[in-house]
C-alpha cells in the first residue's frame, strides 16, 4: 500500500484478555517498529524487527507482550492478559532499512488505539 | 538516563513566527528530529539535524542546536493555520538509531 496500514484503528477490551494488533509496512521496507504512545505522551519505544527477526526488544515492558513478523512484512503485536494501564495508541512505523533511521526516515502509520476496561 | 522534555502549549497568531523549544540529555545523540502529528494521522518527520551542525533551514523551518547546552528549537516562520498540530522533539540517544526517545509533544495553536 502506499502507506502503513495499522488494524483495527480504535480497540476496546475488558481486563484480563487477549489482544493482537496488525501492522502492514511498506511494501519494500525491511524495518518495522513498534512504539507506544499513552495519553499527553510522546511515542515510546518498544521493539523493531529487521526483516522477519526481533533486533531489539528491549522497549517491551514485560512477558505479556509479545510481537512477531514470521514473513518479513506484516507484524503482529499482542498482547496477553490486558491490564488497564495498557491502554494507550500503538503506533507501528517501517524504513527501508535499519539505516534509514539515521536520517530519522521512519514512517508512521494512524496507530491502533487500545483501551482496557 | 535519557530525557527530552517540552513546552506543552504555544498559541501564536496567523503569520507570525513560532519557535518550539527542547531540552535533551544524552550527548551522545548523533541525530535530533522534529516529527509533526496532526489530528486522526500518523507522526511524520518535519526535519532533523545532525549533531555537529548548528543550524539547518529547510524552506519555512530553522533548527538550531546548541550542543552544549543540549538545547534545540525549531522556528516556523510566517506561521499558517495549517501549521496548528502537536510537535514532537526526539533524539537517537545511546541506544542507536533505531530506538527514537520522544519527547512529550508541543501542542502549536495558530489563532488568526
Amino acid at each position: 500500500g502506499a502507506g502503513v496500514s495499522q488494524t483495527p484503528s480504535n480497540k476496546v477490551t475488558e481486563k484480563g484478555k487477549y489482544v493482537e494488533l496488525r501492522c502492514d509496512p511498506i511494501s519494500g521496507h525491511t524495518a518495522l517498529y513498534w512504539y507506544r504512545q499513552s495519553l499527553g505522551q510522546g511515542p515510546e519505544f518498544l521493539i523493531y524487527f529487521q526483516g522477519t527477526g526481533a533486533a531489539d526488544d528491549s522497549g517491551l515492558p514485560n512477558d505479556r507482550f509479545f510481537a512477531v513478523r514470521p514473513e518479513g512484512s506484516v507484524s503482529t503485536l499482542k498482547i496477553q492478559r490486558t491490564e488497564r494501564g495498557d491502554s494507550a495508541v500503538y503506533l507501528c512505523a517501517s524504513s527501508q532499512d535499519a539505516t534509514g533511521t539515521i536520517t530519522g526516515e521512519l514512517f508512521f502509520g494512524e496507530g491502533s488505539r487500545l483501551t482496557v476496561l | 538516563g535519557e530525557d527530552v522534555e517540552q513546552s506543552l502549549f504555544l498559541s501564536v497568531r496567523e503569520g507570525d513566527s513560532s519557535v518550539i523549544n527542547c531540552t535533551y540529555t544524552d550527548s551522545s545523540s548523533t541525530y535530533l528530529y522534529w516529527y509533526k502529528q496532526e489530528p486522526g494521522a500518523g507522526l511524520q518527520l518535519l526535519t532533523y539535524i545532525f549533531s555537529n551542525m548548528d543550524m539547518k533551514q529547510d524552506q519555512r523551518l530553522t533548527v538550531l542546536l546548541n550542543k552544549k547546552d543540549k538545547h534545540l528549537s525549531l522556528r516556523i516562520a510566517d506561521t499558517q493555520t495549517g501549521d496548528s498540530a502537536i510537535y514532537f522533539c526526539a533524539e537517537t540517544g545511546g541506544g542507536g538509531y533505531n530506538k527514537l526517545i520522544f519527547g512529550a509533544g508541543t501542542r502549536l495553536a495558530v489563532h488568526p
